[in-house]
């Protein structure tokens, strides 16, 4: 069962038009979200993170939005650019009890294409 | 400072053999944690190491195993490999337990059993 689900495999969008990345969880117990960037032959890199007491963190030109009760968090990129394709993947966390460390659950990714 | 640094970066195999990978965290950091990326199944959590020791673990069979040394370099080993066992094998360090620091990925090794 996928805990952290992103249910867009692929999105594409106009350089300096606004891309949304969207990302849905189903466990109430995630308190930290994050969301990396990957691109081929790469690992993921960390791009903006929110923690559950806050419904918006802003980076520059992204900002990630957090929906509490609707278990969905959105990364909004303004304006895109060519240099931001790439794979986006969403992953949460939760403090697993009494171990005192927390796991990261990731999306399966969504695969932006920004179009000169 | 350097990256995270994981050999080799391409491997093949065959059914029923076993395989070794290695990482070596960004200098300082003293948490490794791996990955396993499919294209059905995204970036899943294998195990996270931490001082030496397992902190957690993710739903994968125990043919999967690893080990921390005490410079904090990861090994990750497969035993008895399957089919499905390709994929690409991220290593991700942190400063401190992986979830409460910035986690950085190495590039990832990827390897196909035939």
């Amino acid at each position: 069962d996928q805990q952290v689900k992103q249910n867009s495999p692929s999105l594409s969008v106009q350089e300096g038009r606004i891309s949304i990345l969207n990302c849905d969880y189903t466990n109430s117990m995630f308190d930290y979200f994050l969301w990396y960037k990957k691109y081929p032959a790469e690992g993921p890199t960390f791009l903006i993170s929110i923690s559950s007491i806050k419904d918006k963190n802003e980076d520059g030109r992204f900002t990630v939005f957090l929906n509490k009760s609707a278990k969905h968090l959105s990364l909004h990129i303004v304006p895109s650019q060519p240099g931001d394709s790439a794979v986006y993947f969403c992953a949460a966390s939760a403090k697993r009890s009494g171990a005192g460390s927390y796991q990261l659950t990731f999306g399966k990714g969504t695969k932006l294409s920004v179009i000169p | 400072k350097a990256g995270v640094t994981q050999t080799p970066r391409y491997l093949i195999k065959t059914r029923g053999q076993q395989v070794t990978l290695s990482c070596s965290p960004i200098s300082g950091h003293r948490s490794v944690s791996w990955y396993q990326q499919t294209p059905g199944q995204g970036l899943q959590f294998l195990f996270e190491y931490f001082s030496e020791t397992q902190r957690n673990k993710g739903n994968f069979p125990g043919r999967f195993s690893g080990r921390q040394f005490s410079n904090s370099r990861s090994e990750m080993n497969v035993s008895t490999l399957e089919l499905g066992d390709s994929a690409l094998y991220l290593c991700a360090s942190s400063l401190g337990l992986a979830g409460d620091n910035e986690q950085f990925f190495g590039p990832g090794t990827r390897l196909t059993v035939l």
